[in-house]
């Protein structure tokens, strides 16, 4: 069964730094990586979703890369605001369904 | 921009009782799933539905779930006979396609069941 683990479990920035975020996942065969952020007592947005055959999508300040063979994925986020702060998942879908297996995400505070 | 929507925002039901939770997907989306958060744990896969059918189900969803469309438009997750264990956060999302279109989620429904 895919184990999806995200480190570290939470982190705490000044306003400004450029950050990563790490996801790795223990199979290898899927289609696709999505990461997500979670404003508490809120839904999941999608952030950016990365295709197996891709290397890494940027979205703005996102840029999230894949190395699937190594089964991990990183999200680098560049001069983080406080409006950053939330939580992020990285979730991943097998090529054998169609359910995604999520992270137990990265907790962000951004301090002005 | 179109968003996924879920009511009620909280339920609170008795152990026993059945509870039907509601979503609007997106209009022109195929795909709709439900996924669930208990308190400090990992979102989990409940279901998906296709074409009018279930085509994947997670081992928690059992005999006590169902999914329905009853029309056009919604979207609904009924639990028969809620167990305190059953007290989550539950989200339904929708996709244009299965596997490359990104999950759009609702703001999701918080069942507390006593």
């Amino acid at each position: 069964k895919q184990e999806v683990t995200q480190i570290p479990a939470a982190l705490s920035v000044p306003e400004g730094e450029n950050l990563v975020l790490n996801c790795s996942f223990t199979d290898s065969a899927i289609y696709n990586l999505q990461w997500f952020r979670q404003d508490p007592g809120k839904g999941l947005t999608s952030l950016l979703l990365i295709q197996s055959s891709q290397r890494e999508q940027t979205s703005g300040r996102l840029n999230a890369s894949l190395d699937k063979s190594s089964g991990r994925s990183t999200l680098y986020i560049a001069a983080s605001q406080p409006g950053d702060s939330a939580t992020y998942l990285c979730a991943v879908i097998a090529n054998t369904g169609n359910q995604f297996y999520f992270g137990t995400g990265t907790s962000l505070t951004v301090i002005p | 921009e179109p968003e996924v929507t879920q009511t009620p925002s909280h339920q609170v039901t008795q152990m026993g009782q059945e509870v039907i939770l509601r979503c609007v997907p997106i209009s022109n989306h195929l795909y709709f799933y439900w996924y669930r958060q208990i308190l400090g744990q990992k979102v989990e896969f409940l279901v998906s539905f296709y074409n009018n059918e279930i085509s994947e189900k997670s081992e928690i969803f059992d005999d006590q779930f169902s999914v329905e469309r009853p029309d056009g438009s919604n979207f609904t997750l009924k639990i028969r006979s809620t167990k305190l264990e059953d007290s989550a956060m539950y989200f339904c999302a929708s996709s244009r396609g299965s596997y490359n279109s990104p999950l759009h989620f609702g703001n999701g429904t918080r069942l507390t069941v006593t």
